[in-house]
């Protein structure tokens, strides 16, 4: 599987935009970018997840760029609860021979601030 | 849906002993998963079903660790003996294979202290 680069921790203004970068350059091409984050003392949440195109969701938005290797998960409006641990995997496709499994790196902290 | 489900929320122990942790995934779910997250190691997948069988335990950490899964609505950790190394918040999840996409759904872990 592809090896993620994501910075150890961020901060972002509650209001404003997060946006959490990604490097996954040896990311191929039947591999998917998926995000969960995690909250202090509870089980990760899948947040979303992206082949080629731009995604976006209820929780956030995913940019991948043209070559695929690197995206930014966007939270637009972040808020005090969105404070937790950001992961960002790459994987295949069920189906793919692979089994579903996901490998978590140390992922970004992001800290909002009043 | 209740969502995972994982049983007990908490266990403390003393070395040595035997301990057993319980997880019922989402109904209709056909991958299990079992992680542990500690502060050094972070989170590691340690053992994953599909269809109730093994298909890969090569994160489990030694022969003192055993899963198991008898039916689709349950599963097992089991740790025996337990040391003071395994505390740590392990983690019970469960997927769907029926789209080509990986969403997991967790468990609110099990936090074990061996004492």
């Amino acid at each position: 599987d592809a090896k993620t680069t994501q910075p150890p921790s961020m901060d972002c203004a509650e209001g404003r935009a997060a946006n959490l970068p990604c490097n996954h350059s040896t990311i191929s091409g039947n591999e998917y970018v998926y995000w969960y984050r995690q909250i202090h003392s509870q089980g990760p949440q899948y947040i979303i997840h992206g082949l080629k195109n731009n995604e976006t969701n209820e929780m956030a938005s995913l940019i991948i760029t043209e070559d695929r290797k690197s995206s930014t998960l966007i939270l637009p409006h972040a808020t005090l609860r969105d404070t937790a641990v950001y992961y960002c995997i790459v994987r295949v496709a069920y189906g793919s021979g692979n089994t579903g499994k996901l490998i978590f790196g140390q992922g970004t902290t992001l800290q909002v601030k009043p | 849906d209740a969502g995972v489900i994982q049983s007990p929320r908490h266990e403390v122990t003393e070395m040595g002993q035997e301990v057993t942790l319980r997880c019922k995934p989402i109904s209709g779910h056909d991958y299990l998963f079992w992680y542990r997250q500690t502060m050094m190691r972070g989170l590691e997948l340690l053992i994953y079903f599909n269809n109730n069988v093994p298909i890969d335990d090569s994160g489990m950490p030694e022969d003192r660790f055993s899963a198991k899964m008898p039916n689709a609505s349950f599963s097992t950790l089991k740790i025996q003996p337990s040391e003071p190394r395994d505390s740590a918040v392990y983690f019970c999840a469960s997927s769907l294979s029926d789209r080509a996409y990986n969403e997991q759904f967790f468990g609110p872990g099990t936090r074990l202290t061996v004492l």
